[in-house]
This record gives structure tokens, sequence and C-alpha cells, in this order.
């Protein structure tokens, strides 16, 4: 099963940016599509998007869409998500996960999480 | 988008009792594309149930998930101490895809 290990937490300033890393060893890394999700404090998950290696092509909730990117460098098997004009209720755990097969959205492998912290 | 509805908000019950939780979604869920995940504190969720009831690879018999278009349970048979969690449903028919707000299972 694929491992995904994620970078470290982020304390940032409201207004500003933040970009946290997913690394993938082990499995198929092109074909799976990885996700973000991201979980506020008591609540539930919350997906932000989604990027297939091969395809290189993000899919974004509409909610995030304008101020989220997620890339791949497929290289590295690594996956980026860079979330812009950030403000306190985007406090949360955000942890990227991969699809447990091809076109099938549920997710069996799940990255430790990035607390990301907004706040002045 | 579709939302999901989790109930109840908390389940208090002792081991060896049978947990019943309920997923509600408020359009149809098509083809039963939703999920259930287990989370414990200070980690991530883990896939238990996928396409509606089935078990995810190393997932107990315990847990079975049953229900279509826009009702789905999931039962817990026998709560082991293990199983004392809060457990979210997902789908996956429509983007984006949707979490529920959860159920915690707590010991009585």
């Amino acid at each position: 099963q694929v491992q995904l290990v994620q970078s470290g937490a982020e304390m940032k300033k409201p207004g500003s940016s933040v970009k946290v890393s997913c690394k993938a060893s082990g499995g198929t890394f092109t074909s799976y599509s990885f996700n973000w999700v991201r979980q506020a404090p008591g609540q539930g998950p919350e997906w932000i998007g989604d990027i297939t290696p091969t395809f290189g092509l993000a899919n974004y909730a509409e909610r995030f869409q304008g101020r989220v990117t997620i890339t791949v460098d497929i290289s590295t098997s690594t996956v980026y998500m860079e979330l812009t004009s950030l403000r306190s209720e985007d406090t949360a755990l955000y942890y990227c996960a991969r699809d447990a097969a091809v076109k099938s959205p549920y997710f069996n492998s799940w990255g430790q999480g990035t607390l990301v912290t907004v706040s002045s | 988008e579709i939302v999901l509805t989790q109930s109840p908000g908390t389940l208090s019950l002792a081991p060896g009792e049978r947990a019943t939780l309920s997923c509600r979604a408020s359009q149809s869920v098509s083809s039963g594309y939703l999920a259930w995940y287990q989370q414990k504190p200070g980690q991530a969720p883990r896939l238990l149930i996928y396409d509606a009831s089935s078990r995810a690879t190393g997932v107990s018999d315990r847990f079975s998930g049953s229900g279509s278009a826009t009702d789905f349970t999931l039962t817990i048979s026998r709560l082991e101490p293990e199983d004392f969690a809060v457990y979210y449903c997902q789908q996956y028919f429509t983007p984006p895809w949707t979490f529920g707000q959860g159920t915690k299972v707590e010991i009585k």
C-alpha cells in the first residue's frame, strides 16, 4: 500500500499563502488520483480537490476555486496544495489522500496531516 | 452539492452491543457510491466500507454497510473496545465529494 508523508505544520498570517507537500512511496503513483481534504477542529472532513498525475489536471471544489492550486511533480512522486488569501477559517488539519482504485474517489491511503494555523 | 446528515450525533453503548449509524443524503446517491470511515483521536480517517456495502481490505466482518438512494446505514454487530471512535460517511457520486458531520460512538 502507498505511504503518504506530508510536510510539517505551518503558522501563517491572514492574507498570506501556504503550500503543503505530500510525498508518495510504494505502489503506483501516476494512475491514481490524489486528493486534498481538510478537517477543522471538531468538524467533519471537507474535500478541497484532486489531481491525477498521469493527466496533471486538477479539479477543485467550487468554494475553493480561485484560491487553491494543486500540482504534481512526477519525478519526485510529490503532490502539492497551495492555498492563498488565508483567513482564520482556514485553520485546519490538511490531509492528502489517494483514491483506493482508479476512478474510485474513496480513500484508503492518507497522509499524517499537516496543521495549518492562520492567526495574526 | 450533496449534503450528508448523520445521526445520531453521539451513540452511547457498552462493549458487545450493536451500533446502528445513519447517513441521509440531500439527494440520491446513485449506484451506492457511498463510503464509511472510522477516525480515532490524532489519526487520519480509515476506510471501512465503500460502494455502500463492500468492506475494505482488512476490515472486520463486525462492520457492515447497507442502504441506497438517500438512506444508508453502518452497523457494528458487537462493539469491541477498539471500535469506540467517530464515524463519517462520504458520497462520491457527484462532485464535490462530501462528508457527513460524524457520529461519535462512545462507551456507556
